[in-house]
């Protein structure tokens, strides 16, 4: 069964920065890309950024140069670094397997206020 | 960006009746290798969204089968034959065929 188990999230002020991680299981995680999707408050999905199996990162226009997203393959985990933050970037931040998002984590909150 | 439009925004319906989502996307999301990464998502309250159909009509592992998806080029339709309970939550589409990748606005489903 495939589990993915974020952390990370937190509040932070604007212009911090924070680290999330997401850790699989219960498949090939090498063999896979991975993304983060993010949900503000009582609002829809959102794409954030995928790292594929081939070593390509795609990120949304409103993050690129201030999100990073990495994978080491020996933890089984994705990385998104997440620097510059806005009060915008507030939402749950979700991990999905591939870049079709075949399955999801529990998400984890983010909240970037003063 | 490849916009995708849904509608409607909210879909109030009948247990037992049945409901159809239209997803209507800006570009075509047929990609080179002949497929069309047109998938639909459903959030009920409080939890994570899952996947419930991928390449426009192929069933993800434990959905219904009274869910059903279709459509090709630029519009898909999300169906299901008769609404249950469970069935609340809200209803996206999303293309996988180009970056970025791209969500429907949403629909939200409630028993009337």
């Amino acid at each position: 069964e495939v589990q993915l188990l974020e952390s990370g999230g937190g509040l932070v002020q604007p212009g911090g920065s924070l680290r999330l991680s997401c850790a699989a299981s219960g498949f090939t995680f090498s063999s896979y890309a991975m993304s983060w999707v993010r949900q503000a408050p009582g609002k829809g999905l959102e794409w954030v950024s995928s790292f594929t199996s081939g070593g390509n990162t795609y990120y949304t226009d409103s993050v690129k140069g201030r999100f990073s997203i990495s994978r080491d393959n020996s933890k089984d985990t994705v990385y998104l670094q997440m620097n510059s933050l806005r009060a915008e970037d507030t939402a749950v931040y979700y991990c999905a397997k591939t870049g079709q998002f075949d399955s999801w984590g529990q998400g984890t909150l983010v909240t970037v206020s003063s | 960006d490849v916009v995708l439009t849904q509608s409607p925004l909210s879909l109030p319906v009948t247990l037992g009746q049945p409901a159809s989502i239209s997803c209507r996307s800006s570009q075509s999301l047929v990609y080179s290798d002949g497929n069309t990464y047109l998938n639909w998502f459903q959030q009920r309250p409080g939890q994570s969204p899952r996947r419930l159909i991928y390449k426009v009509s192929n069933w993800d592992s434990g959905v219904p089968d009274r869910f059903s998806g279709s459509g090709s080029g630029t519009d898909f339709t999300l169906k299901i034959s008769r609404v249950e309970a469970e069935d609340v939550g809200v209803y996206y589409c999303m293309q996988g065929t180009h970056w970025p990748r791209t969500f429907g606005q949403g629909t939200r489903l409630e028993i009337k």
